[in-house]
């Protein structure tokens, strides 16, 4: 069982260069998340998926994009990487909003010269 | 808006020792809670979840939590550590809005 699978691992990216993170679930989750963590901040979230179909912003958008492809996917694009964005990125699914506990892929760690 | 507060960013304990990690909280609904262990270069893997049944939660690697309601706390307990448990820890809350908010982490070391 997969579970939740983040491509790739890790990237090294110049500035204002653009990459997409690949996510994908395998358990019929409906929804998806993205989340970046940096050391003494814990994890902040940067869009989520509630459903198919729909995305929302979290707390530190701006920078980012996301596409809910299908049920078992979701992306996240960096547009124009700045060197802020250096983070270890981890995409997350559930099965309903907020109750069950998030599954989380391995992370993709990124960092921005 | 929910927030969560973890007192201690290092604890330090010795094999055998009870590991205590506190969790505080605020929420403007009644809150899901959740503790989160992490292993380095690992994702994060649910411990235990708390949604309103009992106070009172067993999760996996013997650890359980105890939610309290009159003072916002859901804090993390082990008697007994063990070598494996070091990694680092996080508490996180839910108003069932979809979104959980976590906590900063705290990081355990065991002493042989």
């Amino acid at each position: 069982n997969a579970g939740v699978t983040q491509t790739p691992k890790f990237q090294v990216l110049k500035t204002g260069q653009s990459m997409t993170l690949q996510c994908a679930q395998d358990m019929n989750h409906n929804s998806m998340y993205w989340y970046r963590q940096d050391p003494g901040m814990g994890l902040r979230l940067i869009y989520y998926s509630a459903s198919e179909g729909t995305t929302d912003k979290g707390e530190v958008p701006n920078g980012y994009n996301v596409s809910r492809l299908n049920k078992r996917e979701f992306s996240l694009r960096l547009e124009s990487a700045a060197p802020s964005q250096t983070s270890v990125y981890f995409c997350a699914s559930e099965e309903t909003g907020g109750r069950d506990g998030y599954t989380f892929g391995s992370g993709t760690r990124l960092t921005v010269v | 808006a929910q927030s969560v507060t973890q007192l201690g960013s290092h604890v330090s304990v010795s094999e055998g020792a009870l590991v205590l990690l506190r969790c505080n909280y605020s929420s403007s609904v009644p809150p899901y809670l959740f503790w989160y262990v992490q292993y380095p270069n690992q994702g994060l893997q649910l411990l235990l979840k708390y949604t309103s049944a009992a106070t009172l939660v067993k999760g996996i690697n013997g650890f359980e939590a105890e939610f309290k309601k009159s003072e916002t706390s859901f804090h993390l307990t082990k008697p007994s550590a063990h070598m494996s448990d070091a990694a680092e820890y996080f508490c996180a809350v839910s108003a069932n809005d979809y979104k959980l908010s976590f906590g900063a982490g705290t990081t355990v070391t065991v002493r042989a």
